[in-house]
């Protein structure tokens, strides 16, 4: 069946800029996770979802950091006024449920000028 | 300290061989232990998961030792194809949130 699937691939965008990054999770997983990977370093939790309840946005790294799931299944990952240290590849993952095997999206990689 | 601490490498192995990583972790509540691999500008993949007891997939071994708080990864019969970047993965004590070591870099050579 289909996998987790992410767009777009890659993004570039200028200092200051609003992106927004999409997340289809895999059918029927409740949970989703979006993580922030750095090169050369594993990902960094930034939220979670179970359905449609942000139940931790813990790893969130400033309040330009927003994510959604309206729905319970499509997730976007907004960030506002994009810095350079917001470079980076942003992962998106999704379990059956709690505790369950994660699996990932291809990433979006993010490049901010 | 880091929560989850890996070796960078890279290991540089000859095709056949046998080589081993240890991954640390520093929460002692952690209950699930996961290995990835993840290839280069690729999203990880669950390799294997480790548990309490060992377990062995193919050529791949985990071992988990919660006294010392580690968990190894042991590859028999190296093949080109395991050139990939490794990651240890520990849970929180929520149970769903992951924290990630950054990876050993494995190079296999012919």
């Amino acid at each position: 069946g289909a996998g987790v699937s992410q767009s777009p691939r890659y993004k570039v965008a200028k200092r200051g800029q609003d992106v927004a990054l999409r997340c289809d999770p895999i059918s029927g997983h409740v949970s989703l996770f979006w993580y922030q990977q750095a090169l050369g370093q594993g990902p960094e939790f930034l939220t979670y979802f179970q359905n449609e309840a942000q139940l931790d946005k813990s790893g969130l790294p400033s309040d330009r950091f927003f994510a959604e799931r309206p729905e319970g299944s499509v997730s976007t990952l907004k960030i506002q006024r994009t810095q350079q240290e917001d470079s980076a590849v942003y992962l998106c993952a999704s379990s059956l449920n709690r505790g369950g095997e994660q699996y990932f999206g291809p990433g979006t990689r993010l490049t901010v000028t | 300290r880091k929560e989850v601490e890996q070796d960078p490498g890279p290991f540089n192995v000859p095709e056949g061989a046998t080589v081993a990583f240890n991954c640390t972790y520093s929460n002692s509540a952690s209950q699930s232990f996961f290995w990835y691999r993840q290839d280069c500008r690729k999203e990880p993949k669950l390799l294997m998961s480790v548990y309490s007891s060992g377990n062995e997939d193919g050529r791949f071994t985990a071992q988990l030792n919660r006294a010392s708080q580690y968990i190894s990864l042991l590859i028999r019969d190296s093949k080109l194809s395991d050139s990939a970047t490794y990651l240890c993965v520990v849970n929180k004590e929520s149970n769903y949130q992951l924290i990630w070591g950054a990876g050993t870099k494995l190079i296999i050579k012919p």
